[in-house]
């Protein structure tokens, strides 16, 4: 079975400074997503960053950016000039892709929450 | 396009009693996932109904279950409820295939009391 960690239970960063949330996942599989997803007070569970395992070139989507290391199972987070509007819990998340009904699970870590000062 | 959308927001039941949620996919989606997440347990997979049969199953106890319609459109039932129960419902829609990404519902808050 998958399991995911993130051991960062709180992080805080200021205003436009820079923030990096780790996780960590233990898999036998070689093909599958890696996924964070934030989820800000109103609980709506949001996709921040995607990556598929069998491409080397990290993900990034505008301000947000992930260091995917394969062999050392780890997939860390990254948010640049950071805002207000960061802050939430911030999950990251395992999928596998193989082609059979255990590909729509989504296995989760027990979530980072980020606070964003001024 | 509109998103997940989850009904009622929010719910009190009584132990003993049972519940139905409901979830609209995204148009187009065939597949829906529900997730349950407690302060304790975290997030954790429920089931996914595809093509209305169920095609994934999480382990929790036969008092969940669920199921989907011609529309896609997904219930999940709870019967006999435990205050054990109480938490975030979260459902999520995508196309069905391994490589799509899942889009999330705003969530049911079921309080047990």
């Amino acid at each position: 079975a998958q399991t995911v960690t993130q051991s960062q239970p709180e992080m805080s960063v200021q205003e436009a400074e820079t923030v990096t949330l780790s996780c960590t996942y233990d898999t036998s599989e070689s093909d599958y997503y890696l996924f964070w997803y934030k989820q800000p007070p109103s609980r709506q569970m949001i996709l921040v960053i995607r990556q598929e395992a069998y491409k080397q070139q990290n993900a990034t989507e505008n301000r947000f950016s992930v260091n995917f290391q394969k062999a050392a199972k780890s997939f860390s987070l990254k948010i640049s000039d950071s805002q207000l509007g960061d802050a939430a819990m911030y999950f990251c998340a395992y999928r596998s892709r193989r082609n059979t009904g255990t590909a729509s699970k989504l296995t989760f870590g027990t979530g980072t929450r980020l606070q964003v000062t001024l | 396009k509109a998103g997940v959308t989850q009904t009622p927001r929010y719910l009190i039941k009584t132990r003993g009693q049972q519940v139905t949620l409901s979830c609209s996919p995204i148009s187009g989606h065939r597949s829906v996932s529900w997730y349950q997440q407690t302060p304790g347990q975290g997030l954790q997979f429920l089931f996914e109904y595809f093509s209305e049969t169920q095609r994934n199953k999480g382990n929790f106890p036969g008092r969940f279950s669920g199921r989907q319609f011609s529309n896609s459109r997904s219930e999940m039932n709870v019967s006999t409820l435990e205050l054990g129960d109480s938490a975030l419902y979260l459902c999520a829609s995508s196309f069905g295939q391994p490589t799509d990404t899942q889009y999330f519902g705003p969530g049911t808050r079921l309080t047990v009391l």
